[in-house]
């Protein structure tokens, strides 16, 4: 069957670390693997991509690794801040030869993590 | 970044009702425009894709005649409830594709619907 996982519900961490969330997937082929943050009650907001041919991805204090043999996505912030305290949620963006898609692409999100980050 | 808009943002209703949620990309034209349903907890589940001009695509699952999309033009998708359930109560939201490398989506603010 296909999934995708985030490594647990609920991530809380000091100030000042860094957090790391992971995404799993099987029996998918993503083009591309994107991280969104989402604050409550509000829609998610992009973050990274990361192509299929890509290791690593850096933003400013946000890193994503991808493993696509081990179908494994890593998100890490580093010198975490209070402000960072959110649900980030993982997407696999799907190539239309994976799916029935009217567009060319399709997006499939992971459970979500919500981390906290303790002042 | 580009704008999505939705409304209403959140909406009561009695069971039996329809309700209509609006989506707009305020500053950019969106040929594809998806519509997401999340419950609370929960990731976001695609309900749909819908193009300008043409029929929704729905996932399987999703009553296509339930869950009426209209995708009229390229600044403006409607997603309508026909008559609306408890069940039916969750938060939605929309969002607009690019076609720029990042394949980012922009997404609305989202509607929470309860249906009493």
């Amino acid at each position: 069957s296909q999934k995708i996982e985030q490594n647990s519900e609920a991530l809380n961490i000091q100030e000042g670390k860094t957090a790391t969330l992971t995404c799993n997937y099987t029996n998918y082929s993503p083009a591309y693997l994107q991280w969104y943050r989402q604050d409550p009650g509000r829609g998610p907001v992009f973050l990274l991509l990361i192509r299929e041919n890509e290791k690593e991805k850096r933003k400013e204090r946000l890193k994503v690794t991808f493993d696509t043999t081990l179908k494994q996505s890593l998100f890490h912030i580093t010198a975490s801040q209070p402000a960072d305290s959110a649900t980030y949620l993982c997407a696999l963006v799907l190539g239309g030869a994976d799916f029935r898609t009217s567009g060319t692409y399709k997006y499939i999100f992971g459970t979500g993590t919500r981390l906290k980050v303790l002042a | 970044g580009a704008v999505v808009s939705q409304h209403p943002s959140w909406v009561i209703c009695k069971s039996g009702t329809s309700v209509k949620i609006e989506c707009r990309s305020l500053d950019f034209q969106a040929t594809t425009m998806f519509w997401y349903r999340q419950f609370p907890k929960q990731s976001l589940m695609l309900m749909a894709t819908s193009n300008e001009g043409s029929k929704a695509t729905y996932e399987q699952g999703v009553e296509k005649d339930k869950f009426l999309i209209n995708h009229a033009s390229l600044t403006l998708s409607t997603l309508t409830v026909t008559s609306a359930h408890p069940e039916d109560s969750s938060f939605y939201i929309c969002s607009a594709g690019t076609s720029g490398g990042a394949h980012e989506q922009f997404f609305g603010p989202g509607t929470r619907l309860t249906v009493l």
